[in-house]
Order: structure tokens, then sequence, then C-alpha cells
């Protein structure tokens, strides 16, 4: 089945600066890679998706950006704020019958005002 | 409607109570799932339904029973818990179940379980 690695666990920025993210995915049938932010007791929300025949896509301040032949994606936030502080989970997914999404272990993102 | 409503909130339970975890969508998904998250870690898949009917069960112990009743409504039936079950319990759902363009899930505020 598919395996989704994450790293860094931890990551603490200056505000304004940049945050890189970066996930591997095991399941070469893997074709839809959501990003989700989740906050201190609340839910999970989708912040980006990538499906498998994009490269790149951004919104605003973050961009995500999918390499299908190393098998890894990455989320990249610019200009940082305190208010980008929480957790950050990847996920892929085959999209077959199941929709069945692997997350990867989480990010902590720490903003330094 | 763009949400996924889950009732209730917050649940304490004993060993030997029965009770049910509910959630609701109104978007038209036809996909809809249960995850558990313990603190510090991810959503871990516990169920999915598609088109009403269980398509996954990630050997998932039986003391939690899945039920669909219909495309709107998802309950999760709680029975004879233990401690370590205590998490946060995420109802998702997603518009098709059989992937192609739409494969966002959008997750509940999820029922925050704690047995004693």
């Amino acid at each position: 089945g598919e395996n989704v690695e994450q790293h860094p666990s931890t990551l603490s920025v200056q505000e304004g600066d940049s945050a890189v993210i970066k996930c591997t995915y095991s399941d070469s049938a893997s074709n839809y890679f959501p990003w989700y932010k989740q906050e201190l007791g609340k839910r999970p929300q989708l912040i980006i998706d990538i499906r498998s025949n994009v490269g790149e896509k951004k919104d605003q301040r973050i961009a995500v950006t999918l390499n299908k032949t190393a098998k890894h994606f990455s989320l990249h936030i610019t200009e940082t704020q305190p208010e980008d502080s929480a957790v950050y989970f990847c996920a892929a997914s085959d999209g077959g019958a199941t929709n069945k999404l692997i997350f990867g272990t989480g990010t902590l993102l720490a903003v330094q005002p | 409607d763009t949400e996924v409503t889950q009732t209730p909130k917050h649940l304490v339970m004993g060993m030997t109570n029965k009770k049910s975890l509910k959630c609701e969508q109104h978007m038209g998904h036809r996909a809809m799932y249960w995850y558990k998250q313990k603190a510090k870690k991810p959503p871990e898949l516990m169920f999915v339904y598609s088109y009403e009917k269980l398509s996954i069960n990630e050997s998932v112990p039986s003391r939690f029973s899945p039920e669909c009743p219909n495309s709107s409504l998802l309950n999760l039936h709680l029975h004879a818990l233990q401690p370590e079950d205590s998490a946060l319990y995420l109802c998702a759902s997603s518009p098709n179940p059989y992937g192609g363009g739409n494969t966002e899930a959008f997750f509940g505020q999820g029922t925050r379980l704690t047995v004693v």
C-alpha cells in the first residue's frame, strides 16, 4: 500500500521568510496530492492540492510542486505570517474506487513574529 | 451548505457505555469517511463509504460500528471502548468515490472522545 513520508517534523521560521515542507510517496499509481493545515483543536483544512498531470500549482502565497519521476512533492509558503503557524499534513491518493487518502506524519510550522 | 457537521463536539463515555457519533453533509458528496486522530499524529483512516455502501474497513475492531443511513448521514456506533480509543474522530466527505477530477476531502470539526 501507499506510504507517505514528510519532512521536517518541525520548522521554525521568522515572519516574512519562506517555508518548505517535503513529502515522498511510494505508490506510483497515486495521482492526487492535497495539503492540509490543521490549527490546534481544529479540523484539517484543505489549502492546496495538485494532480499528477500538473507539475506546479500556485495560490497567492502558497505553491505546491510535484516530481512524479522522483515521487516527491513539496509545499512552499512565501512571506510567512504568524497565522500560518499550524501543523501541515501532506497526503496522497490513487483516486481509485475508494479515494483513500494516506497522510504524511505532519510538520509543525512555527512562524516567529 | 458547504460544511461537514459532526455531533457531539465532545463526548466522555465509560467502557460499558454505548454511544454514537453523527456526521452530516449536504454537498451531494457520495463518499464519506471516518478517521481517528491521536494527539500530534496524522488522521488515520477507519472506514470508507462509497454510494452508501461500506467499501473499506481498515481492520477496525468491532467495538466501532459504522452506519450510513443515507447519502447525507454517517454514524459511528461505539460500544465497550477502551481508554486507548480516546482520540479525535473526524468525519470527511468527498464528491466522487471513483476518483477523477473531484477528489477533495472535506473534514468535519471532529468529536473529541474520552473513554474513562
